[in-house]
């Protein structure tokens, strides 16, 4: 059975300063990894999807690494500001089943001021 | 870009209650749908998977009585809450999918609160 976990679970920073979020997962046999984004009492919105041949995707501020071999991945995030304060999880695709993601536990991020 | 609308967004309803939940996806056509529960500061964790036109599947120890899924066309399915309790206040979340090879795309969540 896929276990993801993600370390830290809360993580505190002042703006400005770059962060990674570290996730992890223990079956290998993945599909693709998504990053999403969730806030209070909100859905999810997705952040980067990096298909199991890909190392890295990117959108902005954000970058996404996959090691899928060592079943890790890490979300970095340069120059961060108050709106990046969320919950962020990753997500694994196992292969062979559409779309049935499983989540990991999440990082509640708090950036301020 | 594609959205999933769900609601209510939040109800409150008396214990022994029935609460139905919908999921529409506003401008692409999903034969595949999920539903999540989520408790506090947990993950979500999928209840079923809802397949146009044909039964759910439900996940291992997710009640298929008590959580009744219909999914009657390609843009709705529904989550009906049978005989609600309050062990069963959670925020449910449900996704769509596009094509098999899109990300998913997730409603905004419904809060259930039992009293």
């Amino acid at each position: 059975k896929q276990e993801v976990t993600q370390i830290p679970a809360a993580l505190s920073v002042p703006e400005g300063e770059n962060l990674v979020l570290n996730c992890s997962f223990t079956d290998s046999a993945i599909y693709n990894l998504q990053w999403f984004r969730q806030d209070p009492g909100k859905g999810l919105t997705s952040l980067l999807l990096i298909q199991s041949s890909q190392r890295e995707q990117t959108s902005g501020r954000l970058n996404a690494s996959l090691d899928k071999s060592s079943g890790r991945s890490t979300l970095y995030i340069a120059a961060s500001q108050p709106g990046d304060s969320a919950t962020y999880l990753c997500a694994v695709q196992p292969t062979g089943t559409a779309s049935k993601l499983t989540f990991g536990t999440g990082t509640r991020l708090q950036v301020t001021l | 870009g594609a959205v999933v609308s769900q609601h209510p967004s939040w109800v409150i309803c008396k214990s022994g209650t029935s609460v139905k939940i919908e999921c529409r996806s506003l401008d692409f056509q999903a034969t595949t749908m999920f539903w999540y529960r989520q408790f506090p500061k947990q993950s979500l964790m999928l209840m079923a998977t809802s397949n146009e036109g044909s039964k759910a599947t439900y996940e291992q120890g997710v009640e298929k009585d008590k959580f009744l899924i219909n999914h009657a066309s390609l843009t709705l399915s529904t989550l009906t809450v049978t005989s609600a309790h309050p062990e069963d206040s959670s925020f449910y979340i449900c996704s769509a999918l596009d094509r098999g090879d899109s990300p998913l795309h997730f409603g905004n969540g419904t809060r259930l609160t039992v009293t």
